[in-house]
């Protein structure tokens, strides 16, 4: 399909394991955020990439948090020992940066610590 | 720092009814856009409705409408002739241009439509 994809949908990790999330935006978008969903909640911005220029790391809640993308392809998020306080939805969005910057939205990623 | 609040978590409208879903936004910047976004039960978000610090008009698409009222920094949604698919979470959010492109979000209000 032509839309926003992420891997797994589901993941299930013992806490102090590292995840690595995976995220294929939508050919073309030179722009890609990742954003947490914690049950119930809002999503909180973690980290927005925008073409070659420097990411905007600000919302990343620790520095157990990282995030890579090559060029404009696809996003890896990856969370080193995870505690219980990560389980959340993991959702990944790509933009084209025109003047409305509509955010198309992924189906998410299901981090469960357990 | 921008902040958006949706203070109502839980609301319920008669199928065929218009509802307004409520949105206030905080932002310092004069350039900045409100989105707003349906999160069904199944988890996808939706993008539904844009609506721009200079636009002179309120947003329209379809049967959503953005009531926006600068003055009282208010964007609210109003879903005309409510149809039972338009029960789930919906978002507000807010982008400030003049900084940087994150949404920053609300808390969601969770609709359901009855018959």
């Amino acid at each position: 399909g032509a839309g926003v994809s992420q891997s797994p949908s589901n993941k299930v990790t013992e806490k102090g394991k590292d995840v690595e999330l995976r995220c294929d935006p939508i050919s073309g978008h030179t722009a890609l955020y990742w954003y947490r969903q914690r049950l119930g909640q809002g999503l909180e911005f973690l980290i927005y990439f925008q073409g070659n220029s420097a990411p905007d790391k600000s919302g990343l809640p620790s520095d157990r948090f990282s995030a890579e993308r090559t060029g404009e392809s696809v996003s890896t998020l990856t969370i080193q020992r995870t505690q219980q306080e990560d389980s959340a939805v993991y959702l990944c969005a790509s933009s084209t940066g025109q003047p409305t910057y509509e955010q198309y939205f992924g189906p998410g990623t299901r981090l469960t610590v357990t | 720092a921008q902040k958006i609040t949706q203070t109502q978590p839980g609301m319920f409208v008669q199928e065929k009814e218009a509802v307004t879903l409520d949105c206030t936004y905080d932002t310092s910047d004069p350039s900045y856009g409100l989105f707003w976004y349906k999160q069904p039960s199944s988890g996808e978000m939706i993008f539904l409705i844009y609506q721009g610090s200079y636009d002179q008009q309120n947003a329209t698409e379809g049967r959503y409408s953005l009531n926006f009222q600068k003055a009282r920094k208010s964007a609210n949604l109003v879903i005309s002739a409510s149809q039972l698919g338009d029960s789930a979470m919906y978002f507000c959010a807010m982008r400030d241009y003049e900084s940087t492109d994150k949404l920053i979000f609300g808390t969601g209000t969770r609709l359901q439509v009855f018959p």
